[in-house]
């Protein structure tokens, strides 16, 4: 069975810095997708990246970027420039790559508090 | 843009009570699924649909059954509510083909009392 661990269930990080959040998962697969997702106060979960595990490149969206390291099989999430709009709990996903009824398995979550 | 919506943000049950969560999405998923989010734990997959009718266990399925008769929709129900089944509770929904994401709900929040 595949799992995902974030072993980071809290941050902070000062406004406009850098912040790095960790995951790490484990799978026999070789084609998979990997997600971070924020869900802020409001509850809503909200895609904030999608990392293709057969692409190479790291994913970037605006001020968040992936380190992608399969072979590792770490998939950590870079935020620059930290906003106070950022502030929410962090989950890390996996889901395998065939069609279907795939569902995605979540890592713990970590909180990000964003200090002004 | 996808909406999944929930009947209820807030939930309070007594314990022993059938409990009756609601989903519904509109943009004609085939996949909808229900998980359990409790700090320190993440999301845990309670129970998926990949279609009408149909219906698979995931992780923790044990107190908790769903039903799906139409495409749209798909409920979760707690037979007789206890105390350890008070925790957020959210839907999502996925098209079946590989390169895409989960649509949540907005949760909710069930206290059994």
């Amino acid at each position: 069975a595949q799992t995902v661990t974030q072993s980071q269930p809290e941050m902070s990080v000062q406004e406009a810095e850098t912040v790095t959040l960790s995951c790490t998962y484990d799978t026999s697969e070789s084609d998979y997708y990997l997600f971070w997702y924020k869900q802020p106060p409001s509850r809503q979960m909200i895609l904030v990246i999608r990392q293709e595990a057969y692409k190479q490149q790291n994913a970037t969206e605006n001020r968040f970027s992936v380190n992608f390291q399969k072979a590792a099989k770490s998939f950590s999430l870079k935020i620059s420039d930290s906003q106070l709009g950022d502030a929410a709990m962090y989950f890390c996903a996996y889901r395998r790559g065939i069609q279907g009824a795939q569902k995605l398995v979540f890592g713990q979550g970590t909180r990000l508090t964003i200090n002004p | 843009d996808v909406k999944v919506t929930q009947s209820s943000r807030y939930l309070v049950k007594r314990t022993g009570e059938k409990v009756f969560l609601e989903c519904v999405q509109d943009m004609d998923h085939e996949n909808m699924f229900w998980y359990r989010q409790d700090p320190g734990l993440g999301l845990r997959l309670i129970y998926f649909s990949y279609d009408v009718k149909m219906k698979e266990k995931g992780d923790i399925p044990e107190g908790y059954s769903v039903s799906r008769e139409k495409k749209e929709r798909f409920s979760l129900i707690l037979e007789s509510a206890s105390t350890n089944q008070t925790s957020m509770y959210l839907c999502a929904s996925s098209p079946l083909r590989r390169n895409t994401e989960a649509f949540f709900g907005q949760g909710t929040r069930l206290t059994v009392v």
